[in-house]
This record gives structure tokens, sequence and C-alpha cells, in this order.
């Protein structure tokens, strides 16, 4: 099975940098995913990881140690329109490889 | 149509009625996804297809059924919906289940069900 934890809600300040993380415990560990759903929509894509380091896109980075079963995904330079959930995801090896997701972290960013 | 849809957007449904839940993709993905989204669990996998013709049980498969007779559509079937269903659906594709790249999932719109 998996366990994967995340941050409930999170605020920062528009212009600011929020750090998003999410713990997992997989017994095999086939990639982490982070999605982002703004209220009332689906998720959509964000980045992918599965080898250790920073993978860089845009405003956004996503971070993965595979040792810690630790992930963070990085916003820089926040605005309004970053307000939203983001969803961590982990693939195990094995079996379906069918990603589970965390509960999701909510974002609020104010003025 | 472009990407993945979902019909209906939202239902009101008797207890003890059935239901269908289309959703229909024109992106070729062999993969597709059935989840439900409830307020502070998350996203839970229901049942999944690898390709066309097999499916798969997910998370919380009980009370639910799928089909997927073509790559396209994969509709998910609830035969006496109860009020623990009420829940928001997503359907989703990827290319594959398998690891070959990121193999990323690309969610539709949702349908809003409510069983009272």
């Amino acid at each position: 099975g998996q366990n994967i934890d995340q941050p409930t809600e999170m605020t920062a300040t528009e212009g600011a940098i929020v750090q998003i993380n999410c713990t997992y415990q997989t017994s095999g560990f086939n990639g982490l995913f982070w999605y982002q759903q703004h209220a009332g929509e689906a998720p959509t894509f964000l980045s992918y990881n599965v080898l250790d380091g920073l993978e860089e896109k845009g405003r956004f980075s996503s971070f993965l140690s595979r040792s810690k079963g630790y992930s963070y995904l990085l916003l820089k330079e926040l605005q309004m329109k970053d307000s939203a959930s983001y969803l961590c995801a982990v693939a195990r090896s094995g079996g379906s490889y069918i990603p589970t997701f965390g509960r999701g972290t909510s974002l609020i960013v104010h003025p | 149509i472009a990407g993945i849809t979902q019909a209906p957007t939202s239902q009101i449904l008797a207890a003890g009625r059935r239901m269908t839940l289309r959703c229909t993709q024109d992106m070729r993905h062999n993969a597709m996804y059935w989840y439900r989204q409830d307020l502070g669990l998350g996203l839970r996998l229901i049942h999944y297809s690898n390709t066309a013709g097999t499916t798969g049980k997910g998370e919380v498969p009980d009370g639910y059924s799928v089909s997927r007779a073509n790559t396209d559509d994969f509709p998910l079937t609830l035969a006496s919906a109860v009020p623990s269903q009420t829940s928001v659906y997503f359907c989703a594709s990827s290319d594959s289940t398998f690891p070959s790249g990121v193999n990323e999932q690309f969610f539709g719109p949702g349908t809003r069900l409510t069983v009272l």
C-alpha cells in the first residue's frame, strides 16, 4: 500500500515563493506527479519526477528525494491565479503502475 | 471532440436508480480511469482499463461497473445508486498505464452526482 501526506492548506502572498511538501511511503516507486486543480475544474498535469533532483518548468519546480520519500513543489512569483489545490500522486512499481493521489493541498494566494 | 468529455455535467438521482456516466476521449489513449473526488478524501480510483477489452478494479470499486468495448469510450455504471455515491466523478485517460515516459493523465471536466 501507499501513504501520501500533504498539508491540507497553505496561504501565501502574491509575488512570494511557496513550497508545498509531499511525503510518501510505498513498497515500490515508479514516479511522482504533481497536478493543479482549480475549484470546480479538472486536475491538470504540472510535473513528473522519477529520478532524484529538481525539475524546473517556468515558475514551477518540483524536487524529488527517493531515499527520503519526499517531494516538493515550488511556486515562484506567486499570482492570484495560482490559488488552487495541488495534488501529489505516486506511481508504484509492479501491479498496475497507476498513481495514487494524496488528499491535496489547498493554496490560497492573497494580495 | 477535443480531448476528453464527460456526460452529464451534473445529475440528481433517486436512490435505487440505475445510472451510467459517459466518458469519451479522442486522443487514442490506451488507458482510461474513473475516479471519485470527495471533500477531504482526494481522488480515489474506482476502475481502470489498460486497453480496450480489459478492465481492473481500483481502490473503491464496490457498487460500480465499467466496460471498455472500444478505445474511445469508458462508461461507468451505478447499478443501484446509494446516497454514499454522491460525489464528483472524473474520467481520465493516458497513453498507457505502464511506465513509458511521463505518461501523465488527462482528466475530463467531471460529473457532479447527487443521490437522494
